[in-house]
């Protein structure tokens, strides 16, 4: 069974400081990784999809980068509107659905 | 392209009742999904269809759960004698299966289910 753990659950950075999300997965074939973001009482907003470890991918000032293993999710110098949860899901091979992690809530005090 | 669009956005209803949601997917998206999602955790898979054809089912949906897709354009999601343990977001998300946009699942704003 596909398996897919976030952490931290809640995040709390002053606008500038710069982190890192992380998303461990367990899969038996990775088809795709994929990074959503998700405003309270909205739909999640696609961001990345990364279908091989060394993998980058860049939006502004978010960068994920996956291995195979797990995923980050970089946000540098981060701005109060980047406030959201962080949804990290994969994809099994052979397999068209999602299996999401619990989140990240990420909150940027200016 | 408008995106994915669901009606209603909310519904209250009475432990019992049935109910029916509307996912509009994106136009020419060949896929569309229905995931569920409750407060705190990530969305959970309920079903899909390629086309009208429904391909795969959770073991999470209930004999009181079923999903149309008609004309492989948009889908219906019923609940007959809702639960309180129903009450959740209810998902649509569709993708394509050719373009730039491969396989890149995007979502509807939700329909918001409350269960008195």
């Amino acid at each position: 069974e596909d398996q897919v753990t976030q952490s931290p659950e809640a995040l709390r950075l002053q606008e500038g400081e710069s982190s890192s999300l992380n998303c461990s997965y367990t899969v038996s074939g990775l088809r795709g990784l994929f990074w959503y973001r998700q405003d309270p009482g909205k739909g999640p907003e696609f961001l990345f999809t990364l279908y091989s470890a060394g993998e980058e991918k860049e939006k502004e000032r978010l960068k994920a980068t996956l291995t195979k293993k797990e995923s980050f999710l970089h946000i540098t110098a981060p701005k109060p509107e980047d406030s959201a949860t962080y949804l990290c899901a994969v994809q099994d091979s052979g397999y068209s659905t999602l299996t999401f992690g619990k989140g990240t809530m990420l909150l940027v005090s200016p | 392209d408008t995106g994915v669009s669901q009606d209603p956005r909310h519904k209250i209803t009475k432990r019992g009742q049935n109910v029916t949601f509307r996912c509009d997917p994106i136009s020419e998206h060949n896929r569309l999904y229905w995931y569920r999602q409750t407060l705190g955790q990530g969305p959970e898979f309920l079903t899909y269809f390629q086309n009208e054809a429904q391909l795969e089912k959770s073991r999470l949906l209930s004999d009181r759960f079923s999903a149309e897709r008609p004309k492989g354009s948009f889908s219906t999601l019923e609940i007959q004698r809702t639960e309180q343990g129903d009450s959740a977001m209810y998902l649509c998300a569709s993708s394509s299966l050719a373009g730039a946009s491969y396989n890149e699942q995007f979502f509807g704003p939700g329909t918001r289910l409350t269960v008195l």
